[in-house]
């Protein structure tokens, strides 16, 4: 079964520092893309950063980056320079994109790490 | 341009009612999935769509049906409603995988 896990089940950083969400899945598909999508409390869904498995450059958007370790199956978030308006709950998520495979198509998301950001 | 609109917005139920949740979108994609996020948890996959006529199960489909007769609609139906399909629904919609996933404003559906 595709899983995704977030163990951080809570996080917090002080304004302007830094800050990493961990993530995990597993899956033996070889294609897929991973997402980070971001909730505020109003709970809209908000892409953050998408990854494609196949490339081995980390994906940067801005203040977000990512670290992917393909062998490790993980991938986390890192926030730079902490914004208030960066509060939010957090989901790691990925998508296989393998035609062959019995779960293409399918977006599995994790538990969520819920972002708490300090004045 | 609406995107993906979500109705209803809110919704009581009754122990044993049935309902219908409806999920419109108007960016012509191919790819749409039905979630739950009960409170403080992640988004569970109830049940998903590659395409008109194509639908299958996710990781909680029971207590829950779907049709996709066309590329625009996707609804969900809840047959005898249980306190523990309490929860928000989300509809989310993408054009290619691995492309941005479009959500509804999502339904808070209360069971009691």
């Amino acid at each position: 079964a595709q899983t995704v896990t977030q163990s951080q089940p809570e996080m917090s950083v002080q304004e302007a520092e830094t800050v990493t969400l961990s993530c995990t899945y597993d899956t033996s598909e070889s294609d897929y893309y991973l997402f980070w999508y971001k909730q505020p409390p109003s709970r809209q869904m908000i892409l953050v950063i998408r990854q494609e498995a196949y490339k081995q450059q980390n994906a940067t958007e801005n203040r977000f980056s990512v670290n992917f370790q393909k062998a490790a199956k993980s991938f986390s978030l890192k926030i730079s320079d902490s914004q208030l308006g960066d509060a939010a709950m957090y989901f790691c998520a990925y998508a296989i994109t393998n035609a062959g495979g019995t779960s293409y198509g399918k977006l599995t998301f994790g538990q969520g790490t819920i972002l708490t950001v300090h004045p | 341009n609406a995107g993906v609109t979500q109705t209803p917005k809110f919704r009581i139920l009754k122990i044993g009612q049935s309902m219908t949740l409806q999920c419109a979108q108007d960016m012509n994609h191919n790819y749409m999935y039905w979630y739950r996020q009960d409170p403080g948890m992640g988004l569970k996959l109830i049940y998903y769509s590659v395409g008109a006529g194509i639908t299958d199960k996710g990781e909680v489909p029971n207590g829950y049906n779907v049709s996709r007769s066309t590329t625009e609609y996707f609804p969900l139906r809840l047959e005898l409603a249980a306190p523990s399909q309490t929860s928000v629904y989300f509809c989310a919609t993408f054009g290619r995988v691995g492309t941005e996933a479009f959500f509804g404003q999502g339904t808070r559906l209360t069971v009691v």
